[in-house]
């Protein structure tokens, strides 16, 4: 089942424009990550927030945490064409069943930039 | 340093056929977890190992199964293959325990006729 679910499903904006995409999920968090997939590749990871943090940024990213709404987004600022691909949230929390801690993965915003 | 290795990267098998995968990580990460993607269903977690100890445990039937050796190097079988097993099989690996960043493979892809 998927912890995350992330909306819009697809975006399609033109170089330059900024691109934001926000994931929801259901159970409490120690962490939230988003991943960057090209198509029928690998995920590389983007950015990692802690449960306890607010807002993060690396370089054209910048990723919001929201605990009480249980959400996040992610922003990338100056869109280039080579940003196309599909973009992932993904939480680490404890099963409600108990055990160790794993890493599960919303459904994807698929994002085209338009040269 | 190397990245994550998976093989083989592609594959056909017809139902009811049996595939292992195979999933080389990272030197020095003891943890490996496994994902089936799908179009319909995106990212699946599978299971996730942990010096040869199976950690986690996704929501699929017994025909998945996997395991992991002293080398960290781990394997996935899937056994009685049936159409909707056809899938990218993805392969990450991570230094200890999953609160830090994954790293994946490249992926197995693996269609059923």
């Amino acid at each position: 089942s998927q912890q995350g679910e992330e909306d819009p499903q697809a975006l399609s904006i033109q170089e330059g424009e900024n691109a934001t995409m926000n994931c929801s999920y259901k159970t409490s968090i120690n962490n939230l990550q988003w991943y960057r997939q090209n198509s029928g590749r690998g995920l590389v990871h983007l950015i990692l927030i802690r449960s306890n943090e607010r807002e993060k940024h690396s370089g054209r990213l910048r990723v919001t945490l929201d605990t009480s709404k249980k959400s996040s987004s992610l922003l990338i600022t100056a869109s280039r064409a080579a940003d196309t691909a599909s973009y992932f949230c993904a939480t680490n929390s404890y099963p409600i069943s108990g055990g160790y801690q794993k890493v599960t993965f919303g459904t994807g915003t698929k994002l085209q930039v338009i040269p | 340093k190397a990245g994550v290795t998976q093989t083989p990267r592609y594959l056909i098998k017809t139902r009811g056929q049996q595939v292992t995968l195979s999933c080389s990580p990272i030197s020095g990460h003891r943890s490996v977890s496994w994902y089936q993607q799908t179009p319909g269903q995106g990212l699946q977690f599978l299971f996730e190992y942990f010096s040869e100890t199976q950690r986690n445990k996704g929501n699929f039937p017994g025909r998945f199964s996997g395991r992991q050796f002293s080398n960290s190097r781990s394997e996935m079988n899937v056994s009685t293959l049936e159409l909707g097993d056809s899938a990218l099989y993805l392969c990450a690996s991570t230094w200890d325990t999953i609160t830090g960043e994954l790293f994946f493979g490249e992926g197995s892809r693996l269609t059923v006729l």
